[in-house]
């Protein structure tokens, strides 16, 4: 069974306006938070964090909001940019326990 | 600093063929993953090393799937006998510390792409 879902497997948008990539999980006991993002033939990176004592943690053009009570998380990219474009996993955690990655999203950013 | 290596890149093989990966962590990662990612899913974990230690090997099917980490650096992976099913991309990562309650980003490797025909 799917803990993590994301349940767009694509999304495009124009260079210059906002990404947001949508992640939804079913453990209540998840509370950690993690965005990747991976280049074709490449392994994922970490692109940022969150844990369930915040709302909102923001690197940079990257920002992730977190909605316990909906167990929802997504990711902002502003402004989005064509090297942005790859494909975005969210993952989760219990304390001490194993990450659980969704299935990912492709992003594709329209120069 | 290097990153996580895996070799090889990409294998073939026949099915009921064995089929092994390698994997060299970043220096001084205690802790070492196994995944495995189907086309279109998320990766998903097979096992985890904290040291030598394996800390969760819930998810290795046991009966073709085997893993060691001898003196807590490098790690192999292998498959006797490779099944259709098995191919996938298995992908290696790291991270500086494991433990409860303890988060650490994990670096990943590029991956190994098995393809078993």
């Amino acid at each position: 069974d799917q803990q993590v879902k994301q349940n767009s497997p694509s999304l495009s948008v124009q260079e210059g306006r906002i990404s947001i990539l949508n992640c939804d999980y079913t453990n209540s006991m998840f509370d950690y938070f993690l965005w990747y993002k991976k280049y074709p033939a490449e392994g994922p990176t970490f692109l940022i964090s969150i844990s369930s004592i915040k709302d909102k943690n923001e690197d940079g053009r990257f920002t992730v909001f977190l909605n316990k009570s909906a167990k929802h998380l997504s990711l902002h990219i502003v402004p989005s940019q064509p090297g942005d474009s790859a494909v975005y996993f969210c993952a989760a955690s219990e304390p001490g326990n194993q990450f659980y990655f969704g299935t990912g999203t492709s992003l594709t950013v329209i120069p | 600093e290097a990153g996580v290596v895996q070799s090889p890149r990409y294998k073939i093989i026949e099915k009921k063929q064995p089929v092994a990966f390698w994997c060299n962590p970043i220096s001084g990662h205690n802790t070492l993953y196994w995944y495995r990612q189907n086309l279109g899913q998320g990766p998903e974990l097979l096992i985890r090393y904290e040291n030598e230690e394996a800390v969760d090997d819930s998810q290795l099917p046991k009966d073709r799937f085997s893993a060691e980490r001898l003196k807590g650096v490098d790690s192999t992976l292998k498959i006797q006998p490779a099944e259709l099913g098995d191919s996938a991309v298995y992908l290696c990562a790291s991270s500086p510390w494991g433990g409860r309650n303890i988060y650490n980003e994990q670096f990943f490797g590029p991956g190994t792409r098995l393809t078993v025909l």
